[in-house]
């Protein structure tokens, strides 16, 4: 059975700082790993998509890292702004498999 | 456009009532999923369509019940619901398993509450 753990459950930063969320996983035959945001009380965001044959993925201010081998992945996130504060949760899709394993998110905040 | 629309966004029913989801997506995506999300966990698979053909069901109560009706919507049809049951329910929809691609998107929920 897949496990995906997120540490740190929390954090908070100063506005301007970048942040490190991290993610790992057990099962390292994955097909990709993706990395959402979601606002209190709604759905949820696709920030980036890396499959298992990637090791980095970038979109703006977003840089994702994969290293399956290791089972780990890590969002960065650049200078970061209010509007940042937010749930980051990681999923990860088993090869051949629907179901997207859920880590149990990192909650960020972003202090003016 | 990558859009997931689900309807209602707030819905309040009592145990007895009778009520539906609904989702609906445009991108071509043959296989559509329902999520349901407790406060502070993340989200739970609940049903995955394929091809509109029920694929996984992850042993959920009867009370609810899935349906596709084509490629492009899905609904969730609620009966004799209990309050532990209310949640955050949440629509997706990707490729099929085996593409390029499963990318999955997101609606914005429907908050049940079940009084």
């Amino acid at each position: 059975k897949q496990e995906v753990t997120q540490i740190p459950a929390a954090l908070s930063v100063p506005e301007g700082e970048n942040l490190v969320l991290n993610c790992s996983f057990t099962d390292s035959a994955i097909y990709n790993l993706q990395w959402f945001r979601q606002d209190p009380g709604k759905g949820l965001t696709s920030l980036l998509l890396i499959q298992s044959s990637q090791r980095e993925q970038t979109s703006g201010r977003l840089n994702a890292s994969l290293d399956k081998s290791s089972g780990r992945s890590t969002l960065y996130i650049a200078a970061s702004q209010p509007g940042d504060s937010a749930t980051y949760l990681c999923a990860v899709r088993r090869t051949n498999d629907y179901k997207l394993s859920f880590g149990a998110g990192t909650t960020v905040t972003v202090r003016a | 456009d990558t859009e997931v629309t689900q309807t209602p966004k707030h819905l309040v029913m009592g145990m007895t009532n009778k009520k539906s989801l609904k989702c609906e997506q445009h991108m071509g995506h043959r296989a559509m999923y329902w999520y349901k999300q407790k406060a502070k966990k993340p989200p739970e698979l609940m049903f995955v369509y394929s091809y509109e053909k029920l694929s996984i069901n992850e042993s959920v109560p009867s009370r609810f019940s899935p349906e596709c009706p084509n490629s492009s919507l899905l609904n969730l049809h609620l009966h004799a619901l209990q309050p532990e049951d209310s949640a955050l329910y949440l629509c997706a929809s990707s490729h099929p398993k085996g593409g390029w691609d499963t990318e999955a998107f997101f609606g914005q929920g429907t908050r049940l509450t079940v009084v």
